[in-house]
Protein backbone atom coordinates (compact mmCIF):
# COMPACT_ATOMS: atom_id res chain seq x y z
CA UNK A 1 0.00 0.00 0.00
CA UNK A 2 1.92 3.08 -1.16
CA UNK A 3 -1.34 5.38 -0.44
CA UNK A 4 -1.59 8.88 1.01
CA UNK A 5 -5.18 10.36 1.64
CA UNK A 6 -5.75 14.08 1.89
CA UNK A 7 -9.29 15.28 2.80
CA UNK A 8 -10.73 16.92 1.75
CA UNK A 9 -10.77 16.65 -2.21
CA UNK A 10 -12.16 20.09 -2.85
CA UNK A 11 -12.45 23.33 -0.30
CA UNK A 12 -13.82 27.16 -0.68
CA UNK A 13 -12.78 29.47 2.27
CA UNK A 14 -13.53 32.71 2.73
CA UNK A 15 -10.61 35.08 3.98
CA UNK A 16 -11.65 35.33 7.84
CA UNK A 17 -12.18 31.48 8.01
CA UNK A 18 -10.26 29.12 10.27
CA UNK A 19 -10.07 25.52 7.98
CA UNK A 20 -7.94 22.66 8.23
CA UNK A 21 -6.20 19.83 5.75
CA UNK A 22 -6.03 16.74 6.50
CA UNK A 23 -3.17 13.83 5.53
CA UNK A 24 -2.60 10.27 6.74
CA UNK A 25 -0.32 7.31 5.82
CA UNK A 26 -0.07 3.70 6.93
CA UNK A 27 2.95 2.70 4.90
CA UNK A 28 5.24 3.98 8.63
CA UNK A 29 6.93 6.43 6.81
CA UNK A 30 9.17 8.73 9.62
CA UNK A 31 9.11 11.92 7.07
CA UNK A 32 5.84 13.64 5.86
CA UNK A 33 5.78 17.10 3.89
CA UNK A 34 3.39 19.73 2.49
CA UNK A 35 3.76 21.23 -0.82
CA UNK A 36 1.76 23.80 -3.08
CA UNK A 37 0.97 23.64 -6.52
CA UNK A 38 -0.10 26.37 -8.63
CA UNK A 39 -1.40 25.83 -12.16
CA UNK A 40 1.01 24.38 -14.65
CA UNK A 41 4.03 24.67 -12.21
CA UNK A 42 6.22 22.16 -10.37
CA UNK A 43 5.24 21.76 -5.99
CA UNK A 44 6.73 24.06 -3.91
CA UNK A 45 7.84 22.75 -0.78
CA UNK A 46 6.18 23.67 2.41
CA UNK A 47 7.21 22.11 5.34
CA UNK A 48 9.04 19.04 6.19
CA UNK A 49 8.35 17.03 9.55
CA UNK A 50 10.62 14.37 10.43
CA UNK A 51 9.87 11.68 13.85
CA UNK A 52 6.96 14.04 14.23
CA UNK A 53 9.42 17.19 14.78
CA UNK A 54 9.21 20.18 12.12
CA UNK A 55 12.71 20.04 10.53
CA UNK A 56 12.12 22.20 7.53
CA UNK A 57 10.28 26.02 7.07
CA UNK A 58 10.56 27.48 3.34
CA UNK A 59 9.32 30.41 4.92
CA UNK A 60 5.83 29.49 4.74
CA UNK A 61 3.71 32.62 6.52
CA UNK A 62 2.36 32.38 9.54
CA UNK A 63 -0.86 32.13 7.75
CA UNK A 64 -0.59 28.45 7.25
CA UNK A 65 0.57 26.62 10.87
CA UNK A 66 1.38 22.54 9.88
CA UNK A 67 0.76 20.11 12.85
CA UNK A 68 1.72 16.63 13.22
CA UNK A 69 -0.24 14.59 15.86
CA UNK A 70 1.26 11.83 15.68
CA UNK A 71 3.55 9.58 12.66
CA UNK A 72 0.57 8.78 10.97
CA UNK A 73 -0.92 12.09 10.14
CA UNK A 74 -0.30 15.66 9.82
CA UNK A 75 -2.61 18.49 9.17
CA UNK A 76 -2.13 22.43 8.00
CA UNK A 77 -3.93 24.88 9.68
CA UNK A 78 -5.26 27.50 7.64
CA UNK A 79 -6.35 30.63 8.59
CA UNK A 80 -6.74 34.37 7.02
CA UNK A 81 -6.05 33.16 4.04
CA UNK A 82 -5.05 35.61 1.03
CA UNK A 83 -7.03 34.95 -2.54
CA UNK A 84 -3.36 34.34 -3.82
CA UNK A 85 -2.93 31.26 -1.89
CA UNK A 86 -5.62 29.36 -4.24
CA UNK A 87 -3.78 26.52 -4.78
CA UNK A 88 -3.27 22.59 -5.02
CA UNK A 89 -2.04 21.58 -1.83
CA UNK A 90 -0.05 18.44 -1.71
CA UNK A 91 0.60 15.91 1.25
CA UNK A 92 3.63 13.69 0.65
CA UNK A 93 5.81 10.71 2.87
CA UNK A 94 8.69 9.12 2.51
CA UNK A 95 10.84 6.40 4.79
CA UNK A 96 13.32 8.83 5.30
CA UNK A 97 14.39 12.44 4.69
CA UNK A 98 17.28 12.34 2.40
CA UNK A 99 17.29 10.07 -1.16
CA UNK A 100 13.90 7.77 -0.75
CA UNK A 101 10.78 7.30 -2.73
CA UNK A 102 8.32 10.48 -1.94
CA UNK A 103 4.83 9.11 -2.54
CA UNK A 104 2.03 11.90 -2.92
CA UNK A 105 -1.51 12.34 -2.10
CA UNK A 106 -4.17 13.66 -4.67
CA UNK A 107 -4.28 16.74 -3.34
CA UNK A 108 -6.93 19.44 -1.90
CA UNK A 109 -7.76 21.99 -4.38
CA UNK A 110 -8.24 25.17 -2.23
CA UNK A 111 -9.73 28.25 -3.52
CA UNK A 112 -10.08 31.83 -0.82
CA UNK A 113 -13.02 33.72 -1.95
CA UNK B 1 20.12 25.64 -3.74
CA UNK B 2 19.55 22.96 -6.23
CA UNK B 3 18.09 24.36 -9.87
CA UNK B 4 16.70 21.62 -12.05
CA UNK B 5 15.77 22.69 -16.07
CA UNK B 6 13.84 20.37 -17.70
CA UNK B 7 13.38 20.19 -21.82
CA UNK B 8 10.73 20.76 -23.45
CA UNK B 9 7.60 22.20 -21.64
CA UNK B 10 5.53 19.88 -24.47
CA UNK B 11 5.87 17.33 -26.78
CA UNK B 12 3.65 16.09 -28.54
CA UNK B 13 4.09 12.54 -30.30
CA UNK B 14 2.02 10.00 -32.16
CA UNK B 15 0.92 6.88 -30.19
CA UNK B 16 3.44 3.97 -30.74
CA UNK B 17 6.84 6.45 -30.91
CA UNK B 18 9.14 7.21 -28.51
CA UNK B 19 9.33 10.34 -25.97
CA UNK B 20 12.58 11.43 -24.58
CA UNK B 21 12.52 14.19 -22.03
CA UNK B 22 15.79 15.97 -20.60
CA UNK B 23 16.72 17.61 -16.93
CA UNK B 24 20.08 19.28 -15.99
CA UNK B 25 20.48 20.11 -12.46
CA UNK B 26 23.38 22.43 -10.42
CA UNK B 27 23.82 20.76 -7.31
CA UNK B 28 27.02 17.70 -7.75
CA UNK B 29 25.97 16.71 -4.58
CA UNK B 30 22.72 15.83 -5.70
CA UNK B 31 22.55 11.69 -5.32
CA UNK B 32 18.63 10.96 -6.31
CA UNK B 33 16.71 11.66 -8.94
CA UNK B 34 13.43 10.41 -9.29
CA UNK B 35 10.61 11.14 -11.94
CA UNK B 36 6.59 12.18 -11.63
CA UNK B 37 3.92 11.77 -13.65
CA UNK B 38 0.76 14.09 -12.90
CA UNK B 39 -2.85 13.77 -14.83
CA UNK B 40 -5.12 16.28 -14.70
CA UNK B 41 -6.74 16.43 -10.92
CA UNK B 42 -4.10 14.13 -9.47
CA UNK B 43 -1.33 14.00 -7.18
CA UNK B 44 2.19 13.53 -8.79
CA UNK B 45 2.76 9.75 -9.64
CA UNK B 46 6.42 8.07 -8.92
CA UNK B 47 7.21 6.77 -11.74
CA UNK B 48 10.94 5.96 -11.80
CA UNK B 49 13.83 6.72 -9.79
CA UNK B 50 17.55 6.40 -9.62
CA UNK B 51 20.32 7.21 -7.89
CA UNK B 52 24.30 8.28 -8.82
CA UNK B 53 25.39 5.13 -8.44
CA UNK B 54 23.51 3.86 -11.23
CA UNK B 55 23.67 4.64 -15.12
CA UNK B 56 20.42 3.34 -16.37
CA UNK B 57 17.07 1.72 -14.98
CA UNK B 58 14.71 0.39 -16.64
CA UNK B 59 10.87 -0.57 -16.18
CA UNK B 60 9.40 -1.77 -18.95
CA UNK B 61 8.66 0.84 -21.47
CA UNK B 62 9.82 3.65 -19.53
CA UNK B 63 14.18 4.05 -18.80
CA UNK B 64 16.11 6.73 -17.10
CA UNK B 65 19.80 7.31 -17.93
CA UNK B 66 21.82 9.21 -15.02
CA UNK B 67 25.38 11.10 -16.43
CA UNK B 68 26.82 12.22 -13.22
CA UNK B 69 29.41 14.00 -15.11
CA UNK B 70 27.96 16.18 -17.33
CA UNK B 71 24.95 16.58 -14.46
CA UNK B 72 21.91 15.58 -16.72
CA UNK B 73 19.43 13.03 -16.58
CA UNK B 74 16.34 12.08 -19.19
CA UNK B 75 13.51 10.02 -18.78
CA UNK B 76 12.78 7.74 -22.16
CA UNK B 77 9.20 6.37 -22.73
CA UNK B 78 8.75 3.99 -25.50
CA UNK B 79 5.84 2.64 -27.39
CA UNK B 80 3.87 5.49 -26.02
CA UNK B 81 0.44 4.62 -25.31
CA UNK B 82 -2.34 7.56 -25.17
CA UNK B 83 -2.44 7.00 -21.33
CA UNK B 84 0.85 8.26 -21.31
CA UNK B 85 -0.58 11.58 -21.91
CA UNK B 86 0.28 13.79 -18.78
CA UNK B 87 2.89 15.88 -17.13
CA UNK B 88 6.15 14.98 -16.16
CA UNK B 89 8.48 16.23 -13.52
CA UNK B 90 11.86 15.59 -13.13
CA UNK B 91 13.23 16.27 -10.07
CA UNK B 92 17.14 16.25 -7.89
CA UNK B 93 17.11 15.59 -4.10
CA UNK B 94 19.75 18.04 -2.68
CA UNK B 95 21.98 17.48 0.09
CA UNK B 96 19.09 18.43 2.41
CA UNK B 97 17.11 16.17 1.16
CA UNK B 98 14.84 17.77 0.01
CA UNK B 99 13.37 17.38 -3.56
CA UNK B 100 13.49 20.19 -6.01
CA UNK B 101 11.64 19.79 -8.91
CA UNK B 102 11.97 20.46 -13.03
CA UNK B 103 9.39 23.20 -14.81
CA UNK B 104 7.29 19.98 -16.29
CA UNK B 105 6.75 18.17 -19.48
CA UNK B 106 3.10 18.47 -21.07
CA UNK B 107 2.84 15.14 -22.94
CA UNK B 108 0.80 15.01 -25.59
CA UNK B 109 0.29 11.15 -27.28
CA UNK B 110 -2.01 11.34 -30.52
CA UNK B 111 -3.46 8.24 -31.75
Amino acid sequence: DTEVTQTPKHLVMGMTNKKSLKCEQHMGHRAMYWYKQKAKKPPELMFVYSYEKLSINESVPSRFSPECPNSSLLNLHLHALQPEDSALYLCASSQGLANTEAFFGQGTRLTVV
Amino acid sequence: GENVEQHPSTLSVQEGDSAVIKCTYSDSASNYFPWYKQELGKGPQLIIDIRSNVGEKKDQRIAVTLNKTAKHFSLHITETQPEDSAVYFCAASDSWGKLQFGAGTQVVVTP
